[in-house]
């Protein structure tokens, strides 16, 4: 089965802290997603990183960054949280290659809270 | 650009009962269409999704969704519903050359006892 992990299930930072939200993989795929999840909104593509070090802006990829320096690590940096930055972060990974290269698998999210 | 629609913020169905959860889409190309669920303070899990083949695709927990090219639609249905099919659903669509997903606002379902 495939396992991807975020390194926190709930966060409460304050406006202005720099925030880093991880993500791990275990199946080698190739491509990592990070996304944000707010009520009547769906989810929102923030950055997506198609190999490593290699990484495209999403919709809505103002206020974030990311890293990926490692195949299996992605991680999500908000230089200077806010308070519009409240959300739910789901991170997703996808394989390019071999069986399944279809679906995308995500992690179990990360609550953040900026207060 | 590619959209979903999810038309119905809520479904509520009595355990037993047929369950549908509607989605329509619209992109550039052949349609490659996913279903996916969200239990509380949970990630997002597969449930089913169609790229080719037939336009009935079965999938997990008893799950299954028609996929309609004429009505751009990829209605999720389940026969008989479970009070623990109680969650969020999101139907998801991408182009066959994309890499990005574009995903629908979500339906709550709520199958009571």
């Amino acid at each position: 089965d495939v396992k991807v992990t975020q390194s926190s299930r709930y966060l409460v930072k304050r406006t202005g802290e720099k925030v880093f939200l991880e993500c791990v993989q275990d199946m080698d795929h190739e491509n990592m997603f990070w996304y944000r999840q707010d009520p009547g909104l769906g989810l929102r593509l923030i950055y997506f990183s198609y190999d490593v070090k290699m990484k495209e802006k999403g919709d809505i990829p103002e206020g974030y960054s990311v890293s990926r320096e490692k195949k299996e690590r992605f991680s999500l940096i908000l230089e200077s949280a806010s308070t519009n930055q409240t959300s739910m972060y789901l991170c997703a990974s996808r394989r390019t290659s071999g069986r399944d290269t279809d679906t995308q698998y995500f992690g179990p999210g990360t609550r953040l809270t900026v207060l | 650009a590619q959209s979903v629609a999810q038309p119905e913020d809520q479904v509520n169905v009595a355990e037993g009962n047929p369950l549908t959860v509607k989605c329509t889409y619209s992109v550039s190309g052949n349609p490659y269409l996913f279903w996916y669920v969200q239990y509380p303070n949970r990630g997002l899990q597969f449930l089913l999704k169609y790229i080719t083949g037939d336009n009935l695709v079965k999938g997990s927990y008893g799950f299954e969704a028609e996929f309609n090219k004429s009505q751009t639609s990829f209605h999720l249905k389940k026969p008989s519903a479970l009070v623990s099919d109680s969650a969020l659903y999101f139907c998801a669509v991408r182009g066959p050359l994309d890499y990005k997903l574009s995903f629908g606002a979500g339906t709550t379902v709520t199958v009571r006892a």
